[in-house]
């Protein structure tokens, strides 16, 4: 079955507005979970590095400010794309690490 | 940095067909590689690693050998069916230790027809 969960699996939004994915660790407490973003025909770019009960660790040229990453809980971390662009559209991914790394089935972002 | 590359899809085969997807690393130590398959639809699962040079992984069918003198982890599948259609994404892990990501190549697109 599977081991990590993220939601909602697409959206679409308006400008200027935010959104919030959320990557649930299903059976495990990950205390760290990492937030993956694809371009068409690009490779998996490491965004950031969600750590439980402290401040992300966000990858050069991440902007903090815009992807907000929130790891509340040993089973659940959030990725909110603030005042989204349509340059913020991709498709997003987490993954969690336990014996080897689990995925979740990512979410596609469409900003009109 | 370390980096992955791998051959641009999209690859297109008839069943039965030999498959092979080529895939070069870099990195400064010595990674673990990783193959994982993206089927429509659904996350990324392992389909096959290797720890150390010479290790060779298997999976359904599909082989991948770590090989150091070329940095190199090719997968191969000797008779490949429809339901291999799917993304093939190499990766690699620069030491494998818990908090590491992964880090991937492009991604090559398999289309396998009856």
């Amino acid at each position: 079955g599977a081991v990590v969960s993220q939601h909602p699996s697409w959206v679409i939004c308006k400008s200027g507005t935010s959104v919030k994915i959320e990557c649930r660790s299903l059976d495990f407490q990950a205390t760290t979970m990492f937030w993956y973003r694809q371009f068409p025909k690009q490779s998996l770019m490491l965004m950031a590095t969600s750590n439980e009960g402290s401040k992300a660790t966000y990858e050069q040229g991440v902007e903090k400010d815009k992807f907000l990453i929130n790891h509340a809980s040993l089973t659940l971390s959030t990725l909110t794309v603030t005042s989204a662009h349509p340059e913020d559209s991709s498709f997003y991914i987490c993954s969690v690490q336990r014996t080897e790394w689990f995925f979740g089935q990512g979410t596609r972002l469409t900003v009109v | 940095g370390d980096s992955v590359t791998q051959m641009e899809g999209p690859v297109t085969l008839s069943e039965e067909a030999f498959l092979t997807i080529n895939c070069t690393y870099t990195a400064t130590g010595y990674p673990s590689l990783f193959w994982y398959v993206q089927y429509p639809g659904e996350g990324l699962q392992l389909l096959l690693k290797a720890t150390k040079a010479d290790d060779k992984g298997s999976n359904k069918g599909f082989e991948a050998t770590y090989r150091k003198e070329t940095t190199s982890f090719h997968l191969e599948k000797g008779s490949v069916q429809v339901s291999d259609s799917a993304v093939y994404f190499c990766a690699l892990s620069d030491r494998g230790q818990a908090g590491t990501a992964l880090i991937f190549g492009k991604g090559t697109t398999l289309s396998v027809s009856s």
